[in-house]
Formats: C-alpha cells, structure tokens, sequence
C-alpha cells in the first residue's frame, strides 16, 4: 500500500513569514510529485510539480524534493492570508495491482496570521 | 493550460433517486480520468479510474453497481450514483492527466441527498 504522509496541521504563521510544509512517501519507484492548494469546499488547483532531486522555484512558493530521503517540501515565503488553505501532496509512480498511481497525502491545514 | 468542466457543481436530489455528474476536458484529450469523493474535513479518496472505451477500475470498497461510470469519448466521463442514500452526500471531483500539467481538477459537485 503507497502512503504518503502530510503533518494534518494546522500551521499557523504570521503574515509575511515563510511556511514550511512538508512531506514522506514510501513507494521508492515514485516519478513525479505536485503540490495541490485547496480553499474549503473548492477543488484542488495545482502549485507546483517537481520531477527531479534539488529545488524548483516558483514566485514565491520552492518546491524541494529529496528522493534518497523519500522527502518532498514546499516552502511559501511571504505569506499572506490569502494562502491559508489546505495543502495536499501528490505523488505519481508505477501503477499498482489496482490501477492506482497517483495518490494524495491527507493535506496539511495552513493559517496565515494578518 | 489544461480544463476540467464538471457539473453540475451543486445538485439536491430525493434518496432513491440517481444522479449523473458529467466531467469534459476541454482543450486536451483524457483517455483517463479519475473520480474522486471527498467528506468533510477529510482528504481526496479515489473512487474510481475512468478509461476510454473500457471498463472502469474501482477502488476497494467502491460498489461499481451504484456508481456507474461511463467513458465513452477522449474528452467526457460522466459519474452516476444509484438509488442515493443520504451517506452518499458528499463533495465528488473529477481529475485527468495531461502532461506536462499534471493532474487538472474539475471544480467539484457537491451532492446532498435528502
């Protein structure tokens, strides 16, 4: 069974702060990883997708991926209240005995202070 | 960039009816789509992988009788749930792939049945 795993929150930090949110995953065969922003009762939109080790920077948001370590971050510098959300991680890798290779963690609940 | 229409985004239906909840892409074409229901305060679980011109794959402890699914073009699956019970109120979104976007999110069908 694929898990990836997310602190469920909430994180609270102060307006203009950086978030640090973070993420594990256990299946080693794992390609390619998102992070999904989801404002309550909305859909998921896309961040960022990050397919290599190191880091990939995006206006303010960095997302960082650590195979080795089975470790995927995102870091929103500047925070705004506007970015208090849910922040689910997704990671694709090989199709398992049921179809399924995509799979979100449980989403950490984020809370920008003004 | 790549879009998902779904609709209806808010449906209130009797208990025994059925409801059919329809998810196009728009501008790309998805030989598969993904089915997912979220409840409240809960992560995204996926229900069922959606294939053009084949059977679906449903998710353990998916019941592939009351939620039919049916993909019969390259920009179109549609979700019905059978004879709905008030448990299966819930946030049902609908998702495809399209390289190099990732997965795109339709915006969602909150259905409550009553």
């Amino acid at each position: 069974q694929k898990e990836v795993e997310q602190n469920s929150g909430p994180l609270s930090v102060p307006e203009g702060a950086i978030a640090s949110l973070n993420c594990t995953y256990s299946d080693r065969g794992s390609q390619s990883f998102f992070w999904y922003r989801q404002y309550s009762g909305k859909s998921p939109e896309l961040i960022m997708s990050i397919y290599s080790n190191g880091d990939k920077e995006d206006g303010r948001f960095t997302a960082q991926l650590n195979k080795a370590s089975q470790y995927v971050s995102l870091l929103i510098r500047d925070s705004q209240p506007s970015d208090s959300a849910t922040y689910l991680c997704a990671v694709e890798g090989v199709r398992d005995n049921y179809g399924q290779n995509f799979v979100f963690g449980p989403g950490t609940r984020l809370s920008v202070l003004p | 960039g790549a879009v998902v229409s779904q609709h209806p985004s808010r449906v209130i239906c009797k208990s025994g009816t059925s409801v059919k909840i329809e998810c196009r892409s728009l501008d790309f074409q998805a030989t598969t789509m993904f089915w997912y229901r979220q409840f409240p305060k809960q992560s995204l679980m996926l229900m069922a992988t959606s294939n053009e011109g084949s059977k679906a794959t449903y998710e353990q402890g998916v019941e592939k009788d009351k939620f039919l699914i049916n993909h019969a073009s390259l920009t179109l699956s549609t979700l019905t749930v059978t004879s709905a019970h008030p448990e299966d109120s819930s946030f049902y979104i609908c998702s495809a792939r399209n390289r190099p976007y990732g997965y795109t999110f339709g915006s969602g069908t909150r259905l409550t049945v009553v």
